[in-house]
């Protein structure tokens, strides 16, 4: 089903260090993952992307963890910086519904100090 | 390549009018947009998904006579907000998928900032 957040639960790590953001999935059919960037006042930005056929991808700096077994995902960015402060919201969807129909998870604000 | 414009990037009206919003893909064409609204700290919700030459399904909840989708070409889709009220004030958000193929990614626009007073 669709996520409804009252609130952003938030994240605060100093300059440098790793941080992991996690995110609980509703569909157990869902076999497509994306993590999305999201600044202040504006659009989603794609980061990373996940098939359920793997259970770990990696990017540049960042890395997705996938466990179907318990429809978790997380979000790993190494040596995290202030420009990775936003919120970051994951999202799931089915491949073969046709129109992909994104359902976004409640969203972690991360804070990054210097 | 793969930018979605959205114009306009805010706007303010007065309650009881009509407001639309443009969604454009710039450098692709897209069979299919996706219309968001996303309320301050919550997350996106799906509001309706916009298919070019025909109707928009809309989610449950989303009234169709309130919320006009029109996806007249490839390149645009349009959220008209019709007799908007202050609880009707959101950030509203498109993407739109590629149709050549290019993964299963939806791009995203910057979004469009609706304040009724």
């Amino acid at each position: 089903g669709e996520s409804v957040g009252l609130h952003l639960p938030t994240l605060s790590v100093q300059e440098g260090d790793n941080s992991i953001i996690n995110c609980a999935y509703s569909n157990s059919a869902s076999d497509y993952f994306i993590w999305y960037k999201q600044e202040s006042g504006k659009g989603p930005q794609f980061i990373i992307d996940i098939r359920s056929n793997m259970d770990k991808r990696q990017g540049q700096r960042v890395t997705v963890l996938l466990n179907k077994t318990v429809k978790h995902l997380s979000l790993q960015i190494a040596a995290t910086q202030p420009g990775d402060s936003a919120v970051y919201f994951c999202a799931e969807t089915l491949l073969n519904t046709g129109f992909q129909k994104l359902v976004f998870g409640t969203g972690t604000r991360l804070l990054v100090s210097p | 390549g793969a930018v979605v414009s959205q114009h306009p990037s805010w706007v303010i009206c007065k309650s009881g009018t009509s407001v639309k919003i443009e969604c454009r893909s710039l450098d692709f064409q897209a069979t299919t947009m996706f219309w968001y609204r996303q309320f301050p700290k919550q997350s996106l919700m799906l509001m309706a998904t916009s298919n070019e030459g025909s109707k928009a399904t809309y989610e449950q909840g989303v009234e169709k006579d309130k919320f006009l989708i029109n996806h007249a070409s490839l390149t645009l889709s349009t959220l008209t907000v019709t007799s908007a009220h202050p609880e009707d004030s959101s950030f509203y958000i498109c993407s739109a998928r590629d149709t050549s193929g290019r993964g299963e990614e939806q791009f995203f626009g910057p979004g469009t900032r609706l304040t009724v007073l």
